[in-house]
């Protein structure tokens, strides 16, 4: 049983322009969360999407968006880059109404 | 929003229990309380989650009192891989009402 995944595992871009990252849930599972790890810190909520649609957000502007697909998957877009985005980028997928997230092993991105 | 405290470290050696406390004072009648570990430059994993009393698996132990405003991860016999960040949440469905804190960061020592 394949776990959460997330391509790709190391990215580098400069200041302004856009990356996308991707998530494949684990099997089962229909709701998909994302986070942003800053070095030395807890990650933090981005948004959750369940059914093709964000459902919740946390405090990110809106250069961060997102997408589920029919298939659960779902990737992250962040436009307009800035140095203070470089960060481990997870992503946590659950069964809806089940309370228990596993999370993929990350994408580190640097922004130079 | 559920707030959690936990040390900010902890060092044990290879062969001991190590138990973690965990504070959740304003935690909310159907909240879940679930611990993760974390090793550098890797996704959170899973360790165990709980309601209330005790839940056990075969890596942990979670105590959790009758007013659920703390809760304690045991875990016996660590080995030098289990030194990691260990992070409580409190919530429930993840989302932005389930908030990781800084974590606590256990250092096995031989």
């Amino acid at each position: 049983d394949a776990g959460v995944t997330q391509s790709p595992t190391h990215l580098i871009k400069t200041r302004g322009q856009q990356v996308t990252l991707r998530c494949s849930p684990k099997s089962g599972h229909d709701t998909v969360s994302w986070y942003q790890q800053a070095l030395g810190q807890g990650p933090q909520f981005i948004f959750q999407y369940y059914e093709e649609e964000e459902r919740q957000r946390g405090n990110f502007p809106d250069r961060f968006s997102g997408h589920q697909f029919p298939n659960y998957s779902s990737e992250l877009n962040v436009n307009a880059l800035l140095l203070g985005d470089s960060a481990l980028y997870l992503c946590a997928s659950k069964q809806v109404g089940m309370e228990t997230q596993y999370f993929g092993p990350g994408t580190r991105l640097l922004v130079l | 929003l559920a707030k959690t405290t936990q040390p900010i470290s902890m060092d044990s050696y290879e062969g001991q229990e190590v138990n973690i406390t965990c504070s959740h004072n304003n935690i909310a009648t159907n909240d879940y309380i679930t611990w993760y570990q974390q090793f550098p430059s890797q996704g959170p994993r899973f360790i165990i989650q709980g309601y209330k009393t005790k839940v056990t698996n075969e890596v942990a132990s979670l105590f959790i009192p009758a007013d659920r405003k703390s809760s304690t991860l045991s875990l016996p016999r660590v080995s030098l891989s289990d030194t990691a960040v260990y992070y409580c949440l409190v919530g429930r469905g993840g989302g932005f009402k389930t908030i990781f804190g800084a974590g606590t960061r256990l250092f096995v020592k031989a």
